[in-house]
C-alpha cells in the first residue's frame, strides 16, 4: 500500500540550478497539494491540483510551478533555485475534487531541498 | 487572516505522564480543526478532527475538544508512550480566498522518555 511517493528524499542544489519533485498517489484521489515546511512556520501551501487537469496558486507559489501530468502524479518545479528555497517539500493528496475542507489529507515522506 | 498558534516545543515527558498541547485558532466563521502527527521520517498523517464548536475528537488516546468560547483546540492524552514522541500540527479548515485550504500551526515536538 504505497499511498503517497515523493522523489527524491534528499537534494542539493547550487543557486540557479532548476530540478523537479516528482509525488504519485496510487488512492485514485482527486486533489493533489504540495507543502513547504520551515522551521517555526508549520506547512506553507504552495500550489495544489483540485482535480485533473487544474492547477491553482496556494500561499507561497512565487519561485514555483506545477504540472498534474494525470490523475496520479504532481510535480513541482524549481526552475532557478535559491536559498530561501531550503526547506523539506510535502506532497499531499485527498479524495475531494473542491479543495481540503474537511477532507482528510494523506501526505507522502518528503524532500528535504538545501539550496547553497 | 485565520491562523493557528501552539505552544512552542519541544515538551519533555516521562512515560506515563499526562500531556496537553496547547492551540488556540483565530478564525472568521466557523471552520474545522484538526490535529496531525508526523513521526520520525513520516508524513504528516491525521490524528483527530472537530467539526463544530463542543465536538470532542478522539483517536489513538488522544483526545480534543473545540472550544469556540476560548477558541481553542488543546490535545491531550492521559498516558503518553514512547511512541508518541513525534511532532504535532494543528489546523483548521479555511474556505476564503475561493477554496478549501488548510492552516497549519507551527507544530510542537513531543519527546517521551521511559
Amino acid at each position: 500500500n504505497a499511498g503517497v511517493t515523493q522523489t527524491p528524499k534528499f537534494q542539493v542544489l547550487k543557486t540557479g540550478q532548476s530540478m523537479t519533485l516528482q509525488c504519485a498517489q496510487d488512492m485514485n484521489h482527486n486533489s493533489m497539494y504540495w507543502y513547504r515546511q520551515d522551521p517555526g512556520m508549520g506547512l506553507r501551501l504552495i500550489y495544489y491540483s483540485a482535480s485533473e487537469g487544474t492547477t491553482d496558486k496556494g500561499e507561497v507559489p512565487n519561485g514555483y510551478n506545477v504540472s498534474r501530468l494525470n490523475k496520479r502524479e504532481f510535480s513541482l518545479r524549481l526552475e532557478s533555485a535559491a536559498p530561501s528555497q531550503t526547506s523539506v517539500y510535502f506532497c499531499a493528496s485527498s479524495k475531494a475534487t473542491g479543495g481540503q475542507g474537511n477532507e482528510k489529507l494523506f501526505f507522502g515522506s518528503g524532500t528535504q531541498l538545501s539550496v547553497l | 487572516g485565520n491562523s493557528v498558534t501552539q505552544m512552542e516545543g519541544p515538551v519533555t515527558l516521562s512515560e506515563e505522564a499526562f500531556l496537553t498541547i496547547n492551540c488556540t485558532y483565530t478564525a472568521t466563521g466557523y471552520p474545522s480543526l484538526f490535529w496531525y502527527v508526523q513521526y520520525p521520517g513520516e508524513g504528516l498523517q491525521l490524528l483527530l478532527k472537530a467539526t463544530k464548536a463542543d465536538d470532542k475528537g478522539s483517536n489513538k488516546g488522544f483526545e480534543a475538544t473545540y472550544r469556540k468560547e476560548t477558541t481553542s483546540f488543546h490535545l491531550e492524552k492521559g498516558s503518553v508512550q514512547v511512541s508518541d514522541s513525534a511532532v504535532y500540527f494543528c489546523a483548521l479548515s479555511d474556505k476564503s480566498g475561493g477554496y478549501n485550504k488548510l492552516i497549519f500551526g507551527a507544530g510542537t515536538r513531543l519527546a517521551v522518555h521511559p
